[in-house]
């Protein structure tokens, strides 16, 4: 039972460099999430994916691509990593029968600093 | 401005002393969610509250929904180093059940 899981679970990049986040959650989910937490700013929503091929913009989608050929994967990809890109990147998935009030649940996240 | 606001940002108690920590905000909300995070974890679901003026306990914590759907209070009672974490509450937004995540509570209890 892997529920959701995430890699590389940390990475160095260089500013400029293109680095992708995968996530693969393994219970069929519908809704996928890709979220950032900083101090001070809690989890931001990045972009979301309501079922595959549909993806949605979040508050924090600049600088960020995503895509979703398959249910289970949802990467997110950094096109020319910034500085202010470094975070701690967190997927989410969720299902459609929980509806407003229905659980999300996180892979472990994956810490990305940006030199 | 953060939609959602929580409050203390951080606490640091001692094991067996009892806390509050609050989220509020000036929009009214079908439902709210509680999330506790561990270190170099993802947060996990602590509840769910969708009535106004709703309680709910989970053994030691006691969650409630304010009367107007517009604020949340959680309260732990004899806290425990177990306890230790963030504390997020977060709120359906739009459609495509978007959650959004207040700043959080960072909770530490010591020996």
């Amino acid at each position: 039972d892997a529920g959701i899981t995430q890699s590389p679970r940390y990475k160095i990049t260089e500013t400029g460099r293109q680095v992708t986040l995968m996530c693969h959650q393994t219970w069929s989910h519908s809704y996928m999430f890709w979220y950032r937490q900083d101090l001070g700013h809690g989890l931001r929503l990045i972009y979301y994916s309501a079922a595959a091929d549909i993806t949605d913009k979040g508050e924090v989608s600049d600088g960020y691509v995503v895509s979703r050929s398959k249910t289970e994967n949802f990467p997110l990809t950094l096109e020319s990593a910034t500085r202010s890109q470094t975070s701690v990147y967190f997927c989410a998935s969720r299902t459609l029968a929980g509806g407003v009030t229905g659980e999300l649940f996180f892979g472990e996240g994956s810490r990305l600093t940006v030199l | 401005t953060q939609l959602l606001e929580q409050s203390p940002q951080f606490l640091s108690i001692q094991e067996g002393e009892n806390l509050t920590v609050y989220c509020n905000s000036s929009s009214v909300f079908s439902s709210l969610q509680w999330y506790r995070q561990e270190p170099g974890e993802g947060p996990v679901l602590l509840v769910t509250v969708v009535t106004g003026g709703e309680v709910k306990k989970l053994k030691r914590l006691t969650f409630q929904f304010g009367d107007a759907r517009k604020d949340s209070s959680l309260h732990i009672t004899a806290a425990q180093p177990g306890d230790t974490g963030l504390y997020l509450c977060a709120v359906n937004t739009g459609t495509a059940s978007k959650l959004t995540f207040g700043t959080g509570t960072r909770l530490q209890v010591t020996l």
